[in-house]
């Protein structure tokens, strides 16, 4: 149990371009998904929050109006890089809280790349 | 705020050696502490949890026991293997609070 999943698991894009990734928790309800970005060789990064039916909650220095965060869903979150650039170039994990057991279950990732 | 320091790496072992990573913690009142394990290329496991004072976390042969008194949560296996050779990161969740924080992970790999 406690799987999450994240789509898609690679992605080249060019500059300029926008690019949606999307959480899901596969087996439990999620009101609290994260979405996190770790560079190579280093921890993660908390970027936001995300409540399902409200507005997330960005970490200070992340820029909301360039990563959407949606969470439409008690299963589905979705953060979209608009106007993606080089410098966003990283891997983007998200996590779902299980709040039966108050533990965070992650996703696999995804590496995303602009050129 | 809450942090969590962990022993710096790389760290590398002979397989059947016995591992510990060092975890120490800052924070109020009576957080939950967890280590997570990332394989190449991967997002992260959850290995262990404990949730108060002297509980002690296990999973595939490692241990770590909630150290209040030392504010502490090393993490321990008595003989690695080959396949353990990951990143562990120790984390902690703050009481009442949904946020996770990590501390810098810990590289380690195991030679056969």
């Amino acid at each position: 149990g406690a799987v999450v999943s994240q789509h898609p698991s690679w992605v080249i894009c060019k500059s300029g371009t926008s690019v949606k990734i999307e959480c899901r928790s596969l087996d439990f309800q999620a009101t609290t998904m994260f979405w996190y970005r770790q560079f190579p060789k280093q921890s993660l990064m908390l970027m936001a929050t995300s409540n399902e039916g409200s507005k997330a909650t960005y970490e200070q220095g992340v820029e909301k109006d360039k990563f959407l965060i949606n969470h439409a869903s008690l299963t589905l979150s979705t953060l979209t890089v608009t106007s993606a650039h080089p410098e966003d170039s990283s891997f983007y994990i998200c996590s779902a809280r299980d709040t039966g057991v108050e533990t965070q279950y992650f996703g696999p990732g995804t590496r995303l790349l602009v050129l | 705020g809450n942090s969590v320091t962990q022993m710096e790496g790389p760290v590398t072992l002979s397989e059947e050696a016995f591992l510990t990573i060092n975890c120490t913690y800052t924070a109020t009142g009576y957080p939950s502490l967890f280590w997570y394990v990332q394989y190449p290329g991967e997002g992260l496991q959850l290995l262990l949890k404990a949730t108060k004072a002297d509980d002690k976390g296990s999973n595939k042969g490692f241990e770590a026991t909630y150290r209040k008194e030392t504010t502490s949560f090393h993490l321990e296996k008595g003989s690695v293997q080959v396949s353990d050779s990951a990143v562990y990161f120790c984390a902690l969740s703050g009481q009442g609070a949904q946020k996770l924080v990590f501390g810098q992970g810990t590289r380690l790999t195991i030679n056969p």
